[in-house]
């Protein structure tokens, strides 16, 4: 079967560093994304790695290791609008994406 | 700016009472998506269509329906809401001639059936 693992919920101080991590078993793989989704409101794409290694943009950075079936969203100078799930999809062999449910993120000042 | 607007933002109706979600996209793009996204859940998907060709998740309930007029609008339509119909309903689309790219969501719709 497909599967996308995720920590239900982190907690993290306003200004550190947080890193979540998402492992993945998939029939196929043409791609893993992360999408920030505020309360109430519609996923908003943050990152894509199709290969391995380290994607940075800003204080977001997403890494992947596909014979690991691994990768992690890093984010940095935490902020309190960073108070987030942030849902990690990979687009399986139909390109279609697994999602999975989201790792709820709480800043605290 | 190009986007994808989804109407109403909030729908509430009576368990049975039929109803229509709208999508409508400036985008262009030729793949759109239909999810259903119920509270720290997964968006689970409904249907897409890749132009015109409609493609129905094996375990969408038979309540559940799609119309994609034009390249621009897809409607859910929804026979009989159920109390376990109550979510956030996404719609998404994607250019489908570039097969890694991302999908675009519109604000959602949340349902509230009675």
């Amino acid at each position: 079967g497909q599967n996308i693992d995720q920590p239900t919920e982190m907690t993290a101080t306003e200004g550190a560093i947080v890193q979540i991590n998402c492992t993945y078993q998939t029939s196929g793989f043409n791609g893993l994304f992360w999408y920030q989704q505020h309360a109430g409101e519609a996923p908003t794409f943050l990152s894509y790695n199709v290969l391995d290694g380290l994607e940075e943009k800003g204080r977001f950075s997403s890494f992947l290791s596909r014979s690991k079936g691994y990768s992690y969203l890093l984010l940095k100078e935490l902020q309190m609008k960073d108070s987030a799930s942030y849902l990690c999809a990979v687009m399986d062999s139909n390109y279609q994406l697994i999602w999975g449910a989201g790792t709820k993120l709480i800043i605290k000042p | 700016d190009a986007m994808v607007i989804q109407n109403p933002r909030y729908q509430v109706t009576q368990f049975g009472k039929p109803v229509t979600l709208s999508c409508s996209q400036t985008l262009n793009h030729n793949v759109m998506y239909w999810y259903q996204q119920k509270s720290s859940q997964a968006p689970k998907l409904l249907f897409h269509y890749y132009d015109k060709d409609f493609n129905n998740e094996a375990d969408t309930p038979d309540n559940f329906q799609s119309r994609r007029p034009n390249t621009s609008f897809c409607f859910l339509d929804i026979r009989s809401p159920g109390l376990g119909d109550a979510a956030m309903y996404l719609c998404a689309t994607r250019e489908g001639k570039i097969d890694y790219n991302e999908q675009f969501f519109g604000p959602g719709t949340r349902l509230t059936v009675l």
